[in-house]
């Protein structure tokens, strides 16, 4: 059973765009929400998370916003740049992430000049 | 920031052998690590949660016979890949969460069964 849903599959974005991940979620247990980012070859980064008692995050040029009553959560990531080019997963967990991640089937972003 | 390490990087075997693959906590102790497995293009699967002292805990349809994990310290998991073949070739990842921070994964491990 797909947990949390992902989309879009893949994207391509201008340099200096703004790039939009989104993801929904069915448990509504999940009280933590991390995005992860991930280049070929490598273990995952963590980027930004969020706990659903706020409805938007900022760390520098990413941006988390959570829709609680909707279940859906997204990352924006601003003035796109070419370093961005990777794989980004949306997860979920609960007990504010004690427990086990549950990931999203991932977004593989492109960022063209 | 908190820092797990995975080795080796990559490794190639022939089908029949085992391998074996370690997840260290670099500065900070794990009492729970977690391991995952990823096919070209796909998301991460849990594969198993590995615990300091006691036996891991499987997710459903994971061999426990196959992949044999070992957590004998609080710095220290490993997975044993037995008797591999082909088609347990993938990239496994390995993660950790240090106290008040979010999880750390390692840099993965590739493995290759010719």
């Amino acid at each position: 059973q797909q947990q949390v849903k992902q989309s879009p599959q893949s994207l391509i974005v201008q340099k200096g765009g703004i790039s939009i991940i989104n993801c929904a979620y069915e448990n509504t247990a999940f009280d933590y929400f991390p995005w992860y980012q991930q280049f070929p070859g490598k273990g995952p980064a963590l980027l930004i998370a969020i706990r659903p008692d706020v409805s938007e995050k900022k760390e520098g040029r990413f941006t988390i916003s959570f829709n609680k009553s909707a279940k859906q959560f997204s990352l924006h990531i601003m003035d796109s740049q070419p370093g961005d080019s990777a794989t980004y997963f949306c997860a979920a967990s609960i007990r504010f992430g004690n427990e086990k991640l549950t990931f999203g089937t991932g977004t593989r972003l492109t960022i063209i000049p | 920031g908190a820092v797990v390490s995975q080795h080796p990087s990559r490794v190639i075997c022939k089908s029949g052998t085992s391998v074996k693959i370690e997840c260290r906590s670099l500065d900070f102790q794990a009492t729970t690590m977690f391991w995952y497995r990823q096919f070209p293009k796909q998301s991460l699967m849990l594969m198993a949660t590995s615990n300091e002292g006691s036996k891991a805990t499987y997710e459903q349809g994971v061999e426990k016979d196959k992949f044999l994990i070992n957590h004998a310290s609080l710095t220290l998991s490993t997975l044993t890949v037995t008797s591999a073949h082909p088609e347990d070739s993938s990239f496994y990842i390995c993660s950790a969460r240090p106290t008040g921070e979010g999880y750390t994964f390692g840099s993965g491990t590739r493995l290759t069964v010719v």
